[in-house]
């Protein structure tokens, strides 16, 4: 199984922007780059996703590397409801998700 | 359109009993994915369902089981409970589990062992 690796925490202040970082030197051609968040007492939720390209939604934008062996979830103005856990998967073409232990975002007001 | 739903939202069981959770996905999803999450292992997968079929199961003991229906409604069931089976239990659904589909998450059913 395609494994992530990110840092265990990061810190903002409200309203900065957040630059969350994941390595996946093992990505396949075919697998896609997953976002996901867990909000505190709650089931993960589904931020973005990606393949080469740079991905903007109303969420957040991810930005994915050339050679793609690692991407950047960028939240662009940090909220304190934007703290959570933020998960970077691989996805290939099962649900079979493989979750690693992610990053544990703080915002600060 | 109503998320993906799971019954019942907490449990309490005793040692050796069996549990039967039920997840119900979104309206015309076929793929079903259960996840256990527990504060020392966090999230981990458990199987995935495709039209009625088992299609992925992680690493767990036999005493752990799952079907999905016709209409694409999944349970699980754990047999002989232990006290390491206290977890939340999430179940995910996508349309198809295709690569750039993404899941959605019930909130989960808590369960407690004793």
């Amino acid at each position: 199984d395609a494994k992530t690796t990110q840092p265990n925490s990061m810190e903002s202040n409200e309203e900065e922007p957040v630059h969350l970082p994941c390595n996946h030197s093992t990505i396949s051609g075919t697998d896609y780059i997953h976002w996901y968040r867990q909000l505190p007492s709650q089931g993960p939720e589904y931020v973005i996703h990606g393949l080469t390209s740079n991905v903007n939604n109303r969420m957040a934008s991810l930005a994915i590397a050339e050679d793609r062996k690692s991407s950047t979830l960028i939240l662009h103005r940090a909220t304190l409801r934007d703290a959570a856990v933020y998960y970077c998967i691989l996805k290939d073409n099962t649900d079979k998700l493989i979750f690693g232990t992610g990053t544990r975002l703080q915002v600060f007001p | 359109k109503a998320g993906v739903t799971q019954t019942p939202r907490y449990l309490i069981k005793t040692r050796g009993q069996q549990v039967t959770l039920s997840c119900s996905p979104i309206s015309g999803h076929r793929s079903v994915s259960w996840y256990q999450q527990t504060p020392g292992q966090g999230l981990q997968f458990l199987f995935e369902y495709f039209s009625e079929t088992q299609r992925n199961k992680g690493n767990f003991p036999g005493r752990f089981s799952g079907r999905q229906f016709s209409n694409s409604r999944s349970e699980m069931n754990v047999s002989t409970l232990e006290l390491g089976d206290s977890a939340l239990y999430l179940c995910a659904s996508s349309l198809t589990g295709a690569n750039f589909y993404e899941q959605y998450f019930g909130p989960g059913t808590r369960l407690t062992v004793t």
